[in-house]
């Protein structure tokens, strides 16, 4: 079976500070991997995704996240927030046999002016 | 254009009513999913169709029907409305293929009073 751990529930941080966004996730095949944000009353929209080649991905607003498969982890980093990426984001897996999508169950980062 | 449409976005209907979903998707994609977000934002797959059969069907009460009378169109039917059925419901598509990323609506905000 899979799963995906965030561990942090909520995350305030500064404006123009760093953040990371922590996940991990457990899975006994391959897997490809997907960062999401929601922004208060609205679906779902990619941030970024690995699925192979180079462990380092570069996504929109300039987020970016790199898959470690030896500690099974694909974190989510931004060297320096702004007030609109005050969001709710979902990290998720999708294996190589599977159908569906299984999501952590979100980290809502909020940026502090 | 809007990639996955769902109507109607807010809902609120009294208990023990007979409401609808519809969902529809113009990007040509041959899989699409019913997603029930939570109070704590947790995100739960419901059903997932692929050229419009039913692949996944998770553990839901049976008073959740799914309908997909085209690839492009999922649909979701609810009997006899409980409080607890109050959620917010994603509907999702994607091209089937395990390597791609799901694509969201922007949710459906049902309250049972």
């Amino acid at each position: 079976a899979q799963s995906v751990t965030q561990l942090d529930s909520q995350v305030p941080v500064f404006e123009e500070a760093p953040v990371e966004l922590r996940c991990n996730y457990s899975s006994s095949v391959s897997v490809y991997l997907f960062w999401y944000v929601q922004y208060p009353n609205q679906g779902l929209q990619l941030l970024l995704k690995y699925l192979s080649g180079s462990t380092l991905v570069k996504g929109i607003n300039g987020f970016e996240a790199e898959f470690n498969k030896s500690q099974t982890s694909f974190h989510l980093r931004k060297p320096s927030v702004h007030i609109s990426d005050t969001a709710e984001y979902f990290c998720a897996v999708r294996t190589n046999t599977g159908n569906q999508f299984y999501f952590g169950t979100g980290t809502s980062l909020t940026v502090i002016p | 254009d809007t990639a996955v449409s769902q109507t109607p976005k807010y809902l609120v209907t009294q208990m023990g009513n007979d409401k609808s979903i519809k969902c529809e998707q113009n990007l040509g994609h041959d899989t699409m999913y019913w997603y029930k977000q939570d109070s704590k934002k947790f995100l739960k797959i419901m059903f997932s169709y692929n050229n419009k059969e039913l692949i996944i069907n998770e553990t839901v009460p049976n008073r959740f029907s799914p309908k997909s009378p085209d690839k492009a169109h999922l649909n979701l039917h609810i009997n006899s409305l409980e409080l607890g059925d109050s959620a917010v419901y994603f509907c999702a598509s994607n091209r089937g293929q395990v390597n791609t990323e799901a694509f969201f609506g922007q949710g459906t905000r049902l309250t049972v009073v």
